[in-house]
């Protein structure tokens, strides 16, 4: 079945950097790949997501890109606020298994002021 | 539109028990996905519906199940109840199961 990898596990950075994660996803079939963010206590939000038809994909300070080719993708945070540290987790879908997302194992980003 | 909603938020159950989760989906959602959601795991795919038939399933023992109502609201069973079932239970819904997915807010269920 579908393995989804994510790295780093853990990532700090000082207010104002980049924070970049990434994912590597093993099932070429899949062509839906969504980013969300947890914040403690509450549900996954979707912030993000990319279609396989896509190479990049931007949103203010969020985007995504897809290598389909090497078979990952990333997030990548611009002028990081304390408000964005939360755990973030990727996944990968294929549309003829719908609603059966792979997660990563997410990664927890913290931003300090 | 009002979010997908879960019910109950928090759950205390005893081994061997069996507990049933309930899920009501945004508004014209008619796919709902249930996911366990542990510290060691992560994030794991237990079952989809869509028009009331389970269309996708994920690898868990028959213990978990499901089943959807002609309103798309959804719920799922566990029985027999074991220390390892603490979890939280996130639901998703989307319009067809094949995009975007929006989740609850999730029933934490803790078995002593």
């Amino acid at each position: 079945g579908e393995n989804v990898e994510q790295h780093p596990s853990t990532l700090s950075v000082q207010e104002g950097d980049s924070a970049v994660i990434k994912c590597t996803y093993s099932d070429s079939a899949s062509n839906y790949f969504p980013w969300y963010k947890q914040e403690l206590g509450k549900r996954p939000q979707l912030i993000i997501d990319i279609r396989s038809n896509v190479g990049e994909k931007k949103d203010q300070r969020i985007a995504v890109t897809l290598n389909k080719t090497a078979k990952h993708f990333s997030l990548h945070i611009t002028e990081t606020q304390p408000e964005d540290s939360a755990v973030y987790f990727c996944a990968a879908r294929r549309n003829t298994n719908a609603g059966k997302s792979t997660f990563g194992d997410g990664t927890t980003l913290t931003v300090k002021p | 539109k009002a979010g997908v909603t879960q019910t109950p938020r928090y759950l205390i159950k005893t081994r061997g028990q069996q507990v049933t989760l309930s899920c009501s989906p945004i508004s014209g959602h008619r796919s709902v996905s249930w996911y366990q959601q542990t510290p060691g795991q992560g994030l794991q795919f237990l079952f989809e519906y869509f028009s009331e038939t389970q269309r996708n399933k994920g690898n868990f023992p028959g213990r978990f199940s499901g089943r959807q109502f002609s309103n798309s609201r959804s719920e799922m069973n566990v029985s027999t109840l074991e220390l390892g079932d603490s979890a939280l239970y996130l639901c998703a819904s989307s319009l067809q199961g094949d995009y975007e997915q929006y989740f609850g807010p999730g029933t934490r269920l803790t078995v002593t």
